[in-house]
This record gives C-alpha cells, structure tokens and sequence, in this order.
C-alpha cells in the first residue's frame, strides 16, 4: 500500500519556466517531507524538507509548499534549468515513526 | 571529507550465490539503512539500524541480512532465498531515525 504517491511519472519544462512536481500522501500522521533529487546511477541528494509546522519553505530556486488538509506537497523550481533535468522523489514520516516512505518519484526534463 | 560510500558499484553473480554489499560512513550518524530501488518504483525500506547491535526489519526484509558489528559499517547480504535480487541498492545513514538520510552512490546488483 503505497503511503506517499508522486502520479506523473514524467514532466517536461522549457528552460527558465517554472517546473512544479506534486506529491500526495494518505497517511494523517505524518508531518515531516522531504524533497529528494536523483541522477541515474547515483544516490539521491537531499534538496529541501517542510515540517508541518509550515505551509511553505524556500530554498533558492526551490519551494515546498505543504497543504495539510489536502495531505498534498509539491516542489516549485523557478527558474528550471537543464541541470535540474533528474528523478525527484519526495519522502515521509511521522516524527514518532521509524521510517522516511519515498514516492515513486517524477522524472523531471528540462529542454534548453 | 565526510560521506557514505558503498562498493562495488556494480555486481555481477551466479543465482543461488549469497552476495554482500558493503556500505561505511564517517558522518558519525547513528542510524544506517538499506533501501532497494526498482523500475518504476519508489525506494523501499529493507532494513534500518539506529544504534550498533541493533537493527530492524523494514518493509521487504525477506531474503536479506545485515549486521551492525561497528557505527561505520553497515552491510547488508542477498541470500540465495531472495526472489528477485536483481535491483539497484542504496545505503543511508542519519543522525537519527526522525532526521533526513544522506546516500550513497549505490550498487547495482545482477543476478544471472
């Protein structure tokens, strides 16, 4: 039963436009999310988190915005550019729990 | 400089062989884990450890083994019983369990 769902699988953005990647999540509990970016054959990086304390963390480029009541978050990179061409996964958890549960992650295209 | 490094990168062997990929950090974090990572799919949880001695089952553990003999060292075994062991594995670590994870590069284990 996955408990943090990423459902587009894929996104293309030209360069300089805002690219925006959404995460959904079922459980009620959770209250701590992490955005997560991954080149093929390599280790994801740790790009930007949220606690639920917040509605909105921004990090440069990147922006988390957390609906609570819609259990959403999504990631907002502006401006996009061909570097940022990568898998985003966004991850969970409860503080009072014992694990991060990742979404299946976007692949996210940044045409030039 | 601090990191995690797993090795091999990439691994070849016989089905029916037990196979153990290595994972040390120096960060001085305190919990380890060990996620798989397959087509399509999220990353999911193998096993976590928070303190030395001790470790948890996550989510897939059937088939796999781990110790935790030392803080630096984590490494996890692919026993002949695990069904489909070819997969893209990647090792953890953070401060605590509540607390984002750092990576390694990975290991891409194939089993023919």
């Amino acid at each position: 039963d996955q408990q943090v769902k990423q459902n587009s699988p894929s996104l293309s953005v030209q360069e300089g436009r805002i690219s925006i990647l959404n995460c959904d999540y079922t459980n009620s509990m959770f209250d701590y999310f992490l955005w997560y970016k991954k080149y093929p054959a390599e280790g994801p990086t740790f790009l930007i988190s949220i606690s639920s304390i917040k509605d909105k963390n921004e990090d440069g480029r990147f922006t988390v915005f957390l609906n609570k009541s819609a259990k959403h978050l999504s990631l907002h990179i502006v401006p996009s550019q061909p570097g940022d061409s990568a898998v985003y996964f966004c991850a969970a958890s409860a503080r009072t729990g014992n694990q991060f549960y990742f979404g299946t992650g976007t692949s996210l295209t940044v045409i030039p | 400089d601090g990191g995690i490094t797993q090795s091999p990168k990439y691994l070849f062997r016989k089905e029916g062989q037990n196979v153990t990929l290595s994972c040390e950090q120096n960060l001085n974090h305190d919990a380890m884990y060990w996620y798989r990572q397959d087509p399509g799919q999220g990353l999911r949880l193998i096993y976590y450890s928070q303190i030395v001695n001790d470790f948890q089952k996550g989510d897939i553990a059937e088939g796999y083994s781990v110790s935790r003999e030392k803080k630096e060292s984590f490494p996890l075994t692919v026993t002949s019983a695990q069904k489909n062991p070819t997969a893209f594995y990647l090792c953890a670590s953070s401060t605590d369990i509540t607390e984002k994870g750092f990576f390694g590069q990975g290991t891409r284990l194939t089993v023919v």
